[in-house]
């Protein structure tokens, strides 16, 4: 079975300060894992995604992750924090064992202070 | 490229109606759309997949009865809230997939906002 840990919550960070959001992952088999941002009362953005590639992702507006299988973790960073960034972040993973369904982590919300 | 809409966006209906949702793939074409709920503050719950010219295959614990959901061609999926409740009330999303994709990616709508008095 796969399933997702986000470790926080709830992330407060001053604007022009690092942002990190904390994942961890279970699967059975090799996973796809994705990072999804969702402003108030609007859909889900995909910010990055790993597929088996490079271990480290780069994504949108900023943001990377890296995979660690080791620690089956993969943790979301940003090196400055704009306030556009205050949102809901969502971790996901999904592989083919369960038939590519994606499942959601519980969501971080991130505050950013002026 | 991989543009989801649906429509509306926000609904307000009355106790023992029902409502139709609409979910389209406006720049390709998918054979395989989800509906997914979220409650406020909460994280997306999967109800169903919606396969092009099949039955939809529900999560355990949704009732198909309830949810109706129809795929009548590769842009379009509807999920249709019958008898609707005030239980009912949530923020409903659909996703698309596209064909050959073998990452299997899923290009998410803006949701709709559902609110039954």
């Amino acid at each position: 079975a796969q399933s997702v840990t986000q470790l926080d919550s709830h992330v407060s960070v001053s604007e022009g300060t690092p942002v990190l959001l904390r994942c961890n992952y279970s699967s059975s088999y090799s996973p796809s894992l994705f990072w999804y941002v969702q402003h108030p009362n609007k859909g889900l953005q995909l910010l990055l995604k790993y597929t088996s590639a490079a271990t480290l992702v780069k994504g949108i507006n900023g943001f990377e992750a890296e995979f660690k299988k080791s620690e089956t973790s993969f943790h979301l960073t940003k090196p400055s924090a704009h306030m556009s960034d205050a949102a809901e972040y969502f971790c996901v993973v999904s592989d083919y064992a369960n038939d590519y369904k994606l499942s959601f982590g519980a969501g971080t919300t991130v505050t950013v202070r002026a | 490229g991989a543009v989801v809409s649906q429509h509306p966006s926000r609904v307000i209906c009355k106790s023992g109606t029902s409502v139709k949702i609409e979910c389209r793939s406006l720049d390709f074409q998918a054979t395989t759309m989800f509906w997914y709920r979220q409650f406020p503050k909460k994280s997306l719950m999967l109800m169903a997949t919606s396969n092009e010219g099949s039955k939809a295959t529900y999560e355990q614990g949704v009732e198909k009865d309830k949810f109706l959901i129809n795929h009548a061609s590769l842009t379009l999926s509807t999920l249709t809230v019958t008898s609707a409740h005030p239980e009912d009330s949530s923020f409903y999303i659909c996703s698309a997939v596209q064909p050959r994709d073998f990452n299997n990616e899923q290009f998410f709508g803006p949701g709709t906002r559902l609110t039954v008095l």
